[in-house]
């Protein structure tokens, strides 16, 4: 059974940097790809970034481009975000999300599986 | 970007109703495309997936179908926990991109 726990809330200031950390268990990170998804307040979901920890293989959306960096350390099977230069509108709960990846049309593919309970993180001065 | 498209944002339906939602793609995108249903302050969970491959553990009332640019979710008999919203997402290209969400509500 595979589980995602993420780290507590956060409350940070604008221009400042979050990290947040998701640590699985249940199954290795060496068959997965990660994801963060963000949701802001009664908004819909909106997909930050990817990492598959085997290869090193990054995706950001252009959008986070250069403002948030995905990690992930096999060896205590937790994947982390960082978002940094903070604003308000940052405002939201961000989720870590697993499951296994695919390649296909000389791409990979991967769906979210697996989900972290998520991590409210608030934006204020 | 790959824009995703859901129809329509919000349904009335009763128990024992046959839902449809429908989601389309700018561009084709195959078959890699899932949807997931979120409630209330919950992570959302995997229902569907390759458009019409079901989860693991998800009631067979659940259905996926199309390829392309044109997918339907279907709910063939609403159940009293599946008043939630449901959001499609391609896994073709990146960025993975969600439709906007479409809200399930009580009649």
């Amino acid at each position: 059974q595979v589980q995602l726990v993420q780290s507590g809330a956060e409350v940070k200031k604008p221009g400042s940097s979050v990290k947040v950390s998701c640590k699985t268990s249940g199954g290795p990170l060496s068959t997965s790809a990660i994801s963060w998804v963000r949701q802001a307040p009664g908004q819909g979901l909106e997909w930050m970034g990817g990492i598959i920890p085997v290869f090193g293989t990054e995706n950001y959306a252009q959008v986070f481009q250069g403002r948030v960096t995905i990690t992930a350390d096999e060896s205590t099977s937790t994947a982390y975000m960082d978002l940094t230069s903070l604003r308000s509108e940052d405002t939201a709960v961000y989720f870590c999300a697993s499951g296994p990846y695919y390649y296909g049309s000389g791409s990979y593919h991967y769906y979210f599986d697996y989900w972290g309970q998520g991590t409210l993180v608030t934006v204020s001065s | 970007d790959i824009q995703m498209t859901q129809s329509p944002s919000s349904v009335s339906a009763s128990v024992g109703d046959r839902v449809t939602i429908t989601c389309r793609a700018s561009q084709g995108i195959s078959s890699w495309l899932a949807w997931y249903q979120q409630k209330p302050g919950k992570a959302p969970k995997l229902l569907i997936y390759a458009a019409s491959s079901v989860q693991s553990g998800v009631p067979s009332r659940f259905s996926g179908s199309g390829s392309g640019t044109d997918f339907t979710l279907t709910i063939s008999s609403l159940q009293p926990e599946d008043f939630a919203t449901y959001y499609c997402q391609q896994a073709n290209t990146f960025p993975r991109t969600f439709g906007q969400g479409t809200m399930v509500e009580i009649k």
